[in-house]
Parts: C-alpha cells; sequence; structure tokens
C-alpha cells in the first residue's frame, strides 16, 4: 500500500504561534518515531510510540513540544509557541514493530518560525 | 551520550570512480542501518548488519560490519549519477533509540 505521509509538507509559523504536524504511517505498522532533521544534519530522535503508548519522549527539546497517537495510528507532533530555533524538517517514520527494525520515513514537514 | 560520526563530510567524485564512507560509533552497537537520503528527498533503509564482522553486497553497493561492532562502512564500486545523496548510518543506543551519524553527502560528476 501507500508509505508513510505527513502533512503539511510545508509550514510557516510566525514566532509565538502553535503549529500540529500529522502523520500517517504504514497500514499495520506497529512502531511511530518522529525525528528532528536541521539543514545538513542527520535525523535526531524526538520520540516514539508503540500502538498509542509513547514508550519514549527523551529527545523533545522542552515541554512546548508534544506528540500524541491516540489510537494507534495517525500521529500529531504540536509545537506550543514556536520558536525560530524550531526551524527544521520534521520527519516521521513507522516501522512493522520496534525501532530495531528497519524504519520507513515519510516525506517530512518543512517549519520554518519567522 | 553515544556519538556516531562518519568521514568524509563530502566527496566529490568522477562518474565511474568508487567511493566509501566509514561510520565510528562511541559505543559498541547491537545492529547497524545504512540510509540514503536524496537532495531534498527522505531517508530511505538500504540495510541492515547485526553480526561482527558481517559483510553484504547490494549490486554495487557493499556494506561491512566491524569486528568490534564499534564501526562500519559502505563501499560503492563505479558511482553512477543516481548514486549522488547523502549517506547516514544509524546504530541504536542502549533505549534502542536509532542514533544517526553525522552523514557523508556524495556528488557524482558525469
Amino acid at each position: 500500500g501507500a508509505g508513510v505521509s505527513q502533512s503539511p509538507r510545508y509550514k510557516v509559523a510566525k514566532r509565538g504561534q502553535d503549529v500540529a504536524l500529522r502523520c500517517d504511517p504504514i497500514s499495520g505498522h506497529v512502531s511511530l518515531f518522529w525525528y528532528q532533521q536541521a539543514l545538513g544534519q542527520g535525523p535526531e530522535f524526538l520520540t516514539y510510540f508503540q500502538n498509542e503508548a509513547q514508550l519514549d519522549k527523551s529527545g523533545l527539546p522542552s515541554d512546548r513540544f508534544f506528540a500524541e497517537r491516540p489510537e494507534g495510528s495517525v500521529s500529531t507532533l504540536k509545537i506550543q509557541r514556536t520558536q525560530q530555533e524550531d526551524s527544521a524538517v520534521y520527519l516521521c517514520a513507522s516501522s512493522l514493530d520496534g525501532p530495531l527494525r528497519e524504519q520507513f520515513f515519510g516525506p517530512g514537514t518543512r517549519l520554518t518560525v519567522l | 551520550g553515544q556519538q556516531v560520526m562518519q568521514i568524509p563530510q563530502y566527496q566529490h567524485v568522477q562518474e565511474g570512480e568508487d567511493f566509501t564512507t566509514y561510520c565510528n560509533s562511541s559505543t559498541t552497537l547491537s545492529n547497524i542501518q545504512w540510509y540514503k537520503q536524496r537532495p531534498g528527498g527522505h531517508p530511505v533503509f538500504l540495510i541492515q548488519l547485526v553480526k561482527s564482522g558481517e559483510v553484504k553486497k547490494q549490486k554495487r553497493l557493499t556494506f561491512q560490519f566491524g569486528e568490534a561492532k564499534k564501526n562500519s562502512s559502505l563501499h560503492i564500486t563505479a558511482t553512477q549519477t543516481t548514486d549522488v545523496g547523502t549517506y547516514f548510518c544509524a546504530g541504536p543506543d542502549y533505549t534502542d533509540k536509532l542514533i544517526f551519524g553525522t552523514g557523508t553527502r556524495l556528488q557524482v560528476f558525469p
């Protein structure tokens, strides 16, 4: 079926605005991951879900970042009171079962905070 | 925390030349994954290595996992313009979350 999809693909926010980024994983994939990728760098782990349970959120930069996956499928990454340093590409990935399996990445959401 | 470094940072080659990127972890890894990211694209899984000293081949690509499971390499024979992109290695930390390397950006001139 279809791969991982993310929306929106591009988001421009004024500093202080809240944003919500959506991820639709591959159907049947138990695990879902969020990464932040700055220009010219590798993806950096933000958080990980196994079904609806958020098993690891150690990578979230601050309490302004919040992620949820209430029904174990679609996930939303919310950033409150955005700041310029939040500008990056936010990548979502899913895997069949667990973080040690092959991860399938979505196209990402490029967030620019002005 | 765990660090995963790659060298070189950039590599420019003429089409047909070989290319190698090296990946070094500060800690022993249970496994290592390699991903390719085309310019403007997203990471795409290439392969996973698990065993010490393991070597795997995919057409012109050869992947190796070091004996001590702290380093890995990717070698491309006779590069093509379709090989352009950034190659990342990634290994799990003690909590199993993937730590990506710094990446090697490959440019191939026709």
